[in-house]
């Protein structure tokens, strides 16, 4: 019973456009969601979050947007970069779960220079 | 602040020996959690502790593996007797808790041990 999924195990993108990382849940109670990066031989590493009180959190180059009604949340990479290469992994959260996160499979970033 | 600690970085042992994985969260965090990451599975998490306690172990696969955290600045992670599935990428991570912080629920990891059961 996967309740957050990422569908696109990888995904390739020219430097300089956008990327779209994707990833949905079914727990409807899930209220905080993250976004993870993680380069090879190293652990992830928080990237950005947004909580289910809004619909849209930016930092510089990456942006996450969140549709309650399609439980479906994105993540916008613009400009992407070759340093953007990595695995990106969608967490939720909900009150009362006692911080655990929950991950999705991940999806592999390419950015081709 | 250094991060996460864990040690060894990579850990390479024979079936049936005993494995003790440690890790140092990050000072004042509430929350420490254990993970596996294996191809198969993706990120799993093995069991989690708020202040010292367990809170949740069901993700602890068999009664080989044992979580302990004796202080706040200080777990292990011990698999007696090791077998070769449990090969895989095992990480800590921890979180600063707090009801209603922002932020709250955002877990920092550290590097991971790799470990090698032949």
């Amino acid at each position: 019973d996967q309740q957050v999924k990422q569908n696109s195990p990888s995904l390739s993108v020219q430097e300089g456009r956008i990327s779209i990382l994707n990833c949905d849940y079914t727990n409807s109670m899930f209220d905080y969601f993250l976004w993870y990066k993680k380069y090879p031989a190293e652990g992830p590493t928080f990237l950005i979050s947004i909580s289910s009180i809004k619909d849209k959190n930016e930092d510089g180059r990456f942006t996450v947007f969140l549709n309650k009604s399609a439980k479906h949340l994105s993540l916008h990479i613009v400009p992407s970069q070759p340093g953007d290469s990595a695995v990106y992994f969608c967490a939720a959260s909900y009150s009362n779960a006692g911080n655990m996160l929950t991950f999705g499979g991940g999806t592999r970033l390419m950015v081709k220079p | 602040d250094a991060g996460v600690i864990q040690s060894p970085r990579h850990e390479v042992t024979e079936m049936g020996q005993e494995v003790t994985l440690r890790c140092k969260p990050i000072s004042g965090h509430d929350y420490l959690f254990w993970y596996r990451q294996t191809m198969m599975r993706g990120l799993e998490l093995l069991i989690y502790f708020n202040n010292n306690v367990p809170i949740d172990d069901s993700g602890m696969p068999e009664d080989r593996f044992s979580a302990k955290m004796p202080n706040a600045s200080f777990s292990t992670l011990k698999i007696q007797p090791s077998e070769p599935r449990d090969s895989a990428v095992y990480f800590c991570a921890s979180s600063p808790g707090g009801q209603g912080a922002p932020g709250q629920e955002t877990q920092y990891f550290g590097p991971g041990t790799r470990l090698l059961v032949l």
